[in-house]
Order: C-alpha cells, then structure tokens, then sequence
C-alpha cells in the first residue's frame, strides 16, 4: 500500500525566514502532487499542484519541487510570517482518488 | 467560488444513535463527492467515493452498513453515521468535484465533529 510521510510533525521558524517541508512517498507513482494548508478545526485549502513531468512550480512567496526519482516533493514557504502558521498536508493523486500525508505543523515566530 | 458547505459544524450524540451529516456545493454541481475523516493529529483518511445517482465506493476497512452515503443531487451529498459509538468520534470532512473539472479538482468542506458520548 502507498506510504506518504512528511518530514516532521512541527516545524518552528523565524518569521522571514524559509521554511521547508519535505514530503516522501513509497510504493506509488502519482500523477501529480499537491499541497492543502489546514487551519485548525477546519478543512484543507488547496494550495499547489504540480505533475509528474514538473521539476517546479511557484506561486507568490510559495514554491514547490518535485522529484519522482527520489519519490520527494519540497514546498518552500519563502519570507515566512506569522499568519503562515498552519498545518501543511501534501496529497498524492492518481485517477479518481487521493491520498494525504500525516501533515507537518508549521509555526512562524514573529 | 467553489464553496462547500457542511451541516452541522459539531453535534454530540449518545451511543447508538444515528447522525446524518450534509454536504453542499453552493455554487457548482457535483457528481463527485468524497468523505474523509481525521482523527486528531492524524491525516485525512478518505472513507467513501460518492457519484451522483450511484452507489458509493467505499475504501477498505470502511463499513458501508454503518457509515450510509446518498448523493441524490448534484449539489448534496449525506452521511449517516448509524448506531454511532464513541470510537465513531472524530472529524468528518467532504470534498466536491465540479462536474466535468480536471480529475485534480476538489473543494473541502469546513467539516463536522462528531462526539459520541
């Protein structure tokens, strides 16, 4: 069965600074890959998408890589603040189904 | 646009008792709904496929007599946590595809807690 983990379960950064998130998966060759901010108490936003044939995608102070060799994607949070702080959550996609990693809490510290 | 919407937000039951949880697409149609839930700390677990018109398809380890899906419109899709037990409590969240989008597609819902008591 398909295995998602993402690197931490809480990341504390500095505001400004940029925060990394790492997301491994196994046994599984997805189609694309995205990225969900979760609030507490409430669901997923969507955040990113990117595909297989991707190597990156950018999207204002967001960035996200792909590696289908490594099995890895990283989503980067660039001059991190305060309101950045959330829990992150990557999803595999292939056909008609999804599949979420454990999510990483992510913290800025003014 | 593209919300989704879910009724009740939070609702406490006693044991063995039934929940029915609705979930809307306010400004789309729908033909595909899914239903997650999430225990605390713990990723999103999907539960359910459900299309419009059909039967649901359940994953693995989800008992479909005890967690009913009916998405009658293109816009609702409901739960029904029958005989719900305390182990039932948790997060339950929907998702919507817009009818005819790329398969990527989906809009959460704000989801509902559920305690069983």
């Amino acid at each position: 069965s398909q295995k998602i983990e993402q690197n931490s379960e809480a990341l504390n950064i500095q505001e400004g600074k940029t925060a990394t998130l790492t997301c491994n998966y196994t046994n599984y060759s997805p189609a694309y890959l995205q990225w969900y901010r979760q609030d507490p108490g409430r669901g997923p936003v969507f955040l990113l998408l990117i595909r297989e044939n991707e190597k990156e995608k950018r999207k204002e102070r967001l960035k996200v890589t792909f590696d289908t060799t490594l099995k890895q994607s990283l989503f980067h949070i660039t001059a991190s603040q305060p309101a950045d702080s959330a829990t992150y959550l990557c999803a595999l996609a292939g056909g008609n189904q999804f599949y979420f990693g454990t999510g990483t809490s992510l913290t800025v510290i003014p | 646009g593209a919300v989704v919407s879910q009724h009740p937000s939070r609702v406490i039951c006693k044991s063995g008792t039934s929940v029915k949880i609705e979930c809307r697409s306010l400004d789309f149609q729908a033909t595909t709904m899914f239903w997650y839930r999430q225990f605390p700390k713990q990723s999103l677990m999907l539960m359910a496929t459900s299309n419009e018109g059909s039967k649901a398809t359940y994953e693995q380890g989800v008992e479909k007599d005890k967690f009913l899906i009916n998405h009658a419109s293109l816009t609702l899709s409901t739960l029904t946590v029958t005989s719900a037990h305390p182990e039932d409590s948790s997060f339950y969240i929907c998702s919507a595809r817009p009818s005819g989008s790329l398969s990527w597609e989906q809009y959460f819902g704000p989801g509902t807690r559920l305690t069983v008591t």
